[in-house]
């Protein structure tokens, strides 16, 4: 079946610093690549979505280009603040799209 | 303030009692979904209904009965409940089943414990 592997967390970093979380996927068919994004008390929430092979997301400063060669969607931010702190979820979605296959999260946790 | 409840945030059962997880969206959203999330495991799809029509169902035991008495409400009643069962269940939704693109919107989970 399908799968998503992502970055054991937790991740912390200091307010500006890069972050970067890896997320490979193993599918056989042609899936769209999501991230979403859970904050404290909160449900996870939609933080970008790329339907195609080679084409980038982005959204408040996070991107990811899907690599569909190298099964990858590896999200980064130039320069993290303390409000991003969250749990990072990758997954991905084909056919019915609504049964998606999430990663197991990943903690970040910024210091201001 | 939230358009996905979840009732309640937190509870705790015994081993072989039922429990009555209760979502209700008012996002006017036509499909609704359960997912559930296990300690140190990826969120897991459960179930999804459209127009209160169950579409899909990936739960392997029939111990877990979604139940839509309304178009915006999505119940989880689990009966039988095993320690395994602990986990945090989310309630989901979205526009249409159909076409769907992804954007998935969430409640903010139902956490149970089984003892």
């Amino acid at each position: 079946g399908d799968s998503v592997t992502q970055t054991e967390g937790p991740v912390t970093l200091s307010e500006g610093t890069s972050l970067t979380v890896n997320c490979s996927y193993e599918t056989k068919q042609y899936p769209t690549l999501f991230w979403y994004v859970q904050y404290p008390g909160e449900g996870p929430q939609l933080l970008f979505k790329v339907p195609k092979a080679n084409e980038k997301g982005s959204n408040r400063g996070f991107e990811a280009t899907y690599n569909k060669e190298a099964t990858s969607f590896h999200l980064q931010k130039a320069s993290v603040q303390e409000s991003d702190s969250a749990v990072y979820y990758c997954a991905l979605g084909e056919g019915m799209g609504y049964k998606l296959t999430f990663g197991t999260g990943t903690s970040l946790l910024v210091d201001p | 303030d939230p358009k996905i409840i979840q009732k309640p945030k937190y509870l705790v059962a015994v081993t072989g009692s039922e429990k009555i997880l209760i979502c209700e969206q008012y996002l006017g959203h036509n499909a609704m979904y359960w997912y559930r999330q296990s300690a140190k495991k990826p969120l897991e799809f459960m179930f999804s209904y459209s127009y209160q029509k169950l579409m899909d169902n990936q739960t392997a035991s029939s111990r877990f009965q979604p139940q839509s008495s309304k178009k915006n409400h999505l119940d989880l009643q689990i009966t039988a409940l095993k320690p395994d069962d602990s986990a945090t269940y989310f309630c989901a939704s979205s526009q249409d089943i159909l076409g769907f693109s992804g954007q998935l919107y969430f409640g903010e989970g139902s956490k149970l414990t089984v003892l």
